[in-house]
Parts: C-alpha cells; sequence; structure tokens
C-alpha cells in the first residue's frame, strides 16, 4: 500500500499558484519524497524529490514540513498543460520500487 | 539524450495469445522497471531488472515474466493473455535502481479481446 495520502482531485485558475498537499506521517529518517505527473495516457513524468530541505527545479517547489510528515508541491504560474495527476511517493526503501497511490487529479481552469 | 522508447505504442491481442513488450532504457541506465496501469487497480509494480538480473518483483502470477539483455533493453512477456490484461504497460529506467529517479517511458497499451 502507498504511504502517502492526497486529495483526490484539486481545481486551480490558469495562472495562479496550485499548492498540491500530500501526508505521509510515517516516513522514515531516510525515505524520500517524490512527485511525479501523468498526463492523460502518458507515462508518469519526474518533477521533484527531497528528503528534509526545501527543494526547486524548473518545474516546480517541493515544502517539506520539518517534521517530515507532509510536504506541498507548488506549481508557482498554473498552465492548461498542468492538467494531470499528480502523485506524491514516499520511496519505501532500498531494494523497493515506487508504490503508487492514486494522486491528486489537478484540473487547471481557464 | 533520448529518453525511454517502447515499443509497440499499441497492441490488440486475443485471450489466450502470448505477448512481448519492448523497453530501451535512457542511455547509461542500469536498471528497467515494469509496471501495469490499469483504471482499477492503478499503477502497479511488475519487476525490475539489474545487470540482467531480476531483483525485484511484485504480485503478479508467473504468467508475467521478463529479462533484460546486456545492452540494458529489456522485454517483458506475458502468456495465456486474459481480459484482465488490458492495460498500459510502463517501463521506466533508472541508473542502477534501488530507489533512484525513474524516468518512465510513453507506454505500451495492450487490448485483450
Amino acid at each position: 500500500d502507498a504511504k502517502t495520502t492526497q486529495p483526490p482531485s484539486m481545481d486551480c485558475a490558469e495562472g495562479r499558484a496550485a499548492n498540491l498537499p500530500c501526508n505521509h506521517s510515517t516516513i522514515s529518517g531516510n525515505e524520500y519524497v517524490y512527485w511525479y505527473r501523468q498526463i492523460h495516457s502518458q507515462g508518469p513524468q519526474y518533477i521533484i524529490h527531497g528528503l528534509k530541505n526545501n527543494e526547486t527545479n524548473e518545474m516546480a517547489s517541493l515544502i517539506i514540513t520539518e517534521d517530515r510528515k507532509s510536504s506541498t508541491l507548488i506549481l508557482p504560474h498554473a498552465t492548461l498543460r498542468d492538467t494531470a495527476v499528480y502523485y506524491c511517493i514516499v520511496r519505501v526503501n532500498y531494494g523497493q520500487n515506487f508504490v503508487f497511490g492514486p494522486g491528486t487529479r489537478l484540473s487547471v481552469l481557464p | 539524450k533520448a529518453g525511454v522508447t517502447q515499443t509497440p505504442r499499441y497492441l490488440i491481442k486475443t485471450r489466450g495469445q502470448q505477448v512481448t513488450l519492448s523497453c530501451s532504457p535512457i542511455s547509461g541506465h542500469r536498471s528497467v522497471s515494469w509496471y501495469q496501469q490499469t483504471p482499477g487497480q492503478g499503477l502497479q509494480f511488475l519487476f525490475e531488472y539489474f545487470s540482467e538480473t531480476q531483483r525485484n518483483k511484485g504480485n503478479f502470477p508467473g504468467r508475467f515474466s521478463g529479462r533484460q539483455f546486456s545492452n540494458s533493453r529489456s522485454e517483458m512477456n506475458v502468456s495465456t493473455l486474459e481480459l484482465g490484461d488490458s492495460a498500459l504497460y510502463l517501463c521506466a529506467s533508472s541508473l542502477i535502481g534501488q530507489g533512484e529517479t525513474q524516468y518512465f517511458g510513453p507506454g505500451t497499451r495492450l487490448l485483450v479481446l
């Protein structure tokens, strides 16, 4: 089973920041938080990952709470092309692969 | 670098047949993982190969098998196809696996009639 909890769906207005929350209250100290997204019928796309510090790249920012029990993915200026299912994944442990939950379906509205 | 490629992109088979899907990882990546995605079960891990050896396996029946070649390319095979095998099959590669960032291909959509 996935170790994360995400809202099933969210809406965001085009041009506004999209903030996608994720709860991972049982995360272990050496586990990373990964975010992927999947645009309809395509392969999942890697977005960002982090351990405990906030991370930023050209696609998004990842904010991880100090206790690491939750995180937020921020798309600073959402566009219609950001409409997708967003998966928050905690890497289970070495020797295992990613376990995907149902994710959050983000709809960016014009 | 070119991304992960999968062939074929679409496939139609009938029950009882077998199918082989192919995956070419990103150049230099040695780990290849396979996933099945269905509307009902979501994305589920099938198996992972590294250096031509299966390193991890998900909870799928023995009809699902795979292999990896010395150039890291991988194939997966499904024998005695069932209607429930209709799915998007995704391949992902990473440098050495073991929880590293995985990069996914576009998938092969299999329809079993």
